[in-house]
This record gives C-alpha cells, sequence and structure tokens, in this order.
C-alpha cells in the first residue's frame, strides 16, 4: 500500500525551511528519501532503517517515528537547487510489498 | 550515470501490441525492480527479482511480466497494451533485496497510439 505524503507541493524562497511528511497505514521496516528533477531519473537521499533514527546532513535531514509509522523529510536554509519532486518509499516488515512509494511532493524554490 | 542500462529510451507503438522493455542492472546489484511513472500516479512499483527470483509484487497488471534471468538482466514485458499504458518505466537495482540504495536507471518513455 502507498504510503501518503503531504503536502503535494511547496513554494519556498530561498534560504526557506520546507518540512515533508511520508505516514503509511502498515508498520515500516524502513524508509527511503528520493528527489527527482523533471525529466530525470529518482536520486538516493538517504535510508532510516530504526525507529526514531535521525540521518542527514546539515541541510537535509530527515526523521523516522516508527510508533507513529512515520518519516519527515527536513530541508533547511533551502537552495535552488533543491527544488524537484520528493519520494518517500517504504518497506514494511512483511516485505512482499517491495518499496513502495508516495506519489511525491513538488517542491519549488525562489530566488 | 547510475550504472543502471536500460533500452530502448523511447518507444511508440499502437494499441493492442506487445513490447519488451529491458534493464541491466549495476555491476555487482542482484536485485531488480521494475516501477511505472505516470503524471497523476507518482511511481507505482511493479515488480522487484533478487537473484532470479521474484522477491516481490505490487501493482502488476496480467498483461505486464517479467523476468530475472541467469545473467541477472531483466525483461519487462507489456502486452495488449492500451492507451494508458503510456508512461515512463523505470528500472532500478540494488545489492541486496531490502533495506539497501536503490540506484535508478533513466526510465524507457512508452507512448501507446
Amino acid at each position: 500500500q502507498q504510503p501518503v505524503q503531504s503536502p503535494q507541493a511547496v513554494i519556498l524562497r530561498e534560504g526557506e525551511d520546507a518540512v515533508i511528511n511520508c505516514s503509511s497505514s502498515k508498520a515500516l521496516y524502513s524508509v527511503h528519501w528520493y528527489r527527482q528533477k523533471h525529466g530525470e531519473a529518482p536520486v538516493f537521499l538517504m535510508i532510516l532503517l530504526k525507529g526514531g533514527e535521525q540521518k542527514g546532513h546539515e541541510k537535509i535531514s530527515a526523521s523516522f517515528n516508527e510508533k507513529k509509522q512515520q518519516s519527515s523529510l527536513y530541508l533547511t536554509a533551502s537552495q535552488l537547487s533543491y527544488s524537484g519532486t520528493y519520494f518517500c518509499g517504504t518497506e514494511n516488515w512483511g516485505g512482499a510489498d517491495g518499496l513502495t512509494f508516495g506519489k511525491g511532493t513538488h517542491l519549488i524554490i525562489q530566488p | 550515470d547510475s550504472g543502471v542500462t536500460q533500452t530502448p529510451k523511447h518507444l511508440i507503438t499502437a494499441t493492442g501490441q506487445r513490447v519488451t522493455l529491458r534493464c541491466s542492472p549495476r555491476s555487482g546489484d542482484l536485485s531488480v525492480y521494475w516501477y511505472q511513472q505516470s503524471l497523476d500516479q507518482g511511481l507505482q512499483f511493479l515488480i522487484q527479482y533478487y537473484n532470479g527470483e521474484e522477491r516481490a509484487k505490487g501493482n502488476i497488471l496480467e498483461r505486464f511480466s517479467a523476468q530475472q534471468f541467469p545473467d541477472l538482466h531483466s525483461e519487462l514485458n507489456l502486452s495488449s497494451l492500451e492507451l494508458g499504458d503510456s508512461a515512463l518505466y523505470f528500472c532500478a537495482s540494488s545489492v541486496v533485496d531490502r533495506a539497501d540504495t536503490i540506484y535508478f536507471g533513466e526510465g524507457s518513455w512508452l507512448t501507446v497510439v
């Protein structure tokens, strides 16, 4: 079953922050975050494997709340290069559903 | 360049026809995934193979089938094509079968007319 992402789209000015949320109705084994620019293939950002785990670098990071079956992606001090569509992908504990992605969040950064 | 190779890059075919999309995973990767991307549906997971065996199945239509060969390349067969099958089909690969970074190919654009 597809995870649900919110918001569907965000428009920011350069330097502003954004949070993208991802939730699932099933217990999660892992959460993956990818970014796709127009006309290109999705590119890996990070994987979170444990409940409560936070990963990432200074300006792009993510958290995983296993209990709530949710993950959030944090983009701070956004840059023009952050524009694109962000997808969260989830694997549940059963594994038979594979790596299933949400519908994506469109992020537009304006100068 | 992710190292995942997909052919053909573009394909235009008529309704009712059958096509085969091919994917070569990154060297050393045992797992292959297929995804369909259309404008309003995001990345739809179709099917995953690991070392030649089906590992996971998503929303793959009965008209579609896939396999992974002993040399680990994979093919996605789409038959009795309909206009709604027009989409970008991505192949991706990873070393192991779960909780691993997956690398996407450039995709195969299928247009059904």
